[in-house]
């Protein structure tokens, strides 16, 4: 299958600080990426779609002007958290998808752990 | 998209086929069925999705029943690496106005014994 690589793996910052991850493609042209977070024993929660050339799409509840998400190649997507707080500790991965036509697959990356202290 | 209800857990001995259900009764009809893995700490790893058709590749196979409202998940040698969260996802389309996003569940916890 397809490669989607994050970066980085793994973050510890300071609380108000912001943090950028990035998702990529690695050989495959992705016009849409998904961002997903996950807190310790739950399932994925789907964050946001992002468009390339286009803004992003936020599901209801998540602020976003606290998570930037900018997709500025059909390659590459970041999503940055703004002043982040120990809240917002979690497990994000990113997916992007053969999306043409019907059913297409969809490959997720490895996921960036954040923790806020 | 539809929602799908999988067994918490299960249980699978070492070399066993493991077979996971999930149903997906409210399915539409062009509502796709996938089928991914969570590993520990991991991004979720595709397995497998169909349409109507039974489906098998070199992971797994796909069982949909002919109404389409339940599918089973088919590992046909079970090993310890096969231990994980599996999701069984429904999906419309790209182009419908869910732009092909995956909704996860909860998912069953698939734990191999030796």
């Amino acid at each position: 299958g397809a490669v989607v690589s994050q970066h980085p793996s793994r973050v510890i910052c300071k609380s108000g600080t912001s943090v950028k991850i990035e998702c990529r493609s690695l050989d495959f042209q992705a016009t849409t990426m998904f961002w997903y977070r996950q807190f310790p024993k739950q399932s994925l929660m789907l964050m946001a779609t992002s468009n390339e050339g286009s803004k992003a799409t936020y599901e209801q509840g998540v602020e976003k002007d606290k998570f930037l998400i900018n997709h500025a190649s059909l390659t590459l997507s970041t999503l940055t958290v703004t002043s982040a707080h120990p809240e917002d500790s979690s497990f994000y991965i990113c997916s992007a998808g053969h999306l043409a036509g019907g059913g297409g697959e969809q490959f997720f990356g490895p996921g960036t752990r954040l923790t806020v202290l | 998209d539809a929602k799908t209800t999988q067994p918490p857990s299960m249980d699978c001995a070492e070399g066993r086929a493991a077979n996971l259900p999930c149903n997906h009764s409210t399915i539409s009809g062009n509502e796709y069925v996938y089928w991914y893995r969570q590993i520990h700490s991991q991004g979720p790893q595709y397995i497998i999705h169909g349409l109507k058709n039974n489906e098998t590749n070199e992971m797994a196979s796909l069982i949909i029943t002919e109404d389409r409202k339940s599918s089973t998940l088919i590992l046909p040698h079970a090993t310890l690496r096969d231990t994980a969260v599996y999701y069984c996802i429904v999906r419309g389309p790209h182009g419908s106005s869910n732009t092909g996003k995956l909704i996860f569940g909860q998912g069953t916890t698939l734990q191999v014994k030796p």
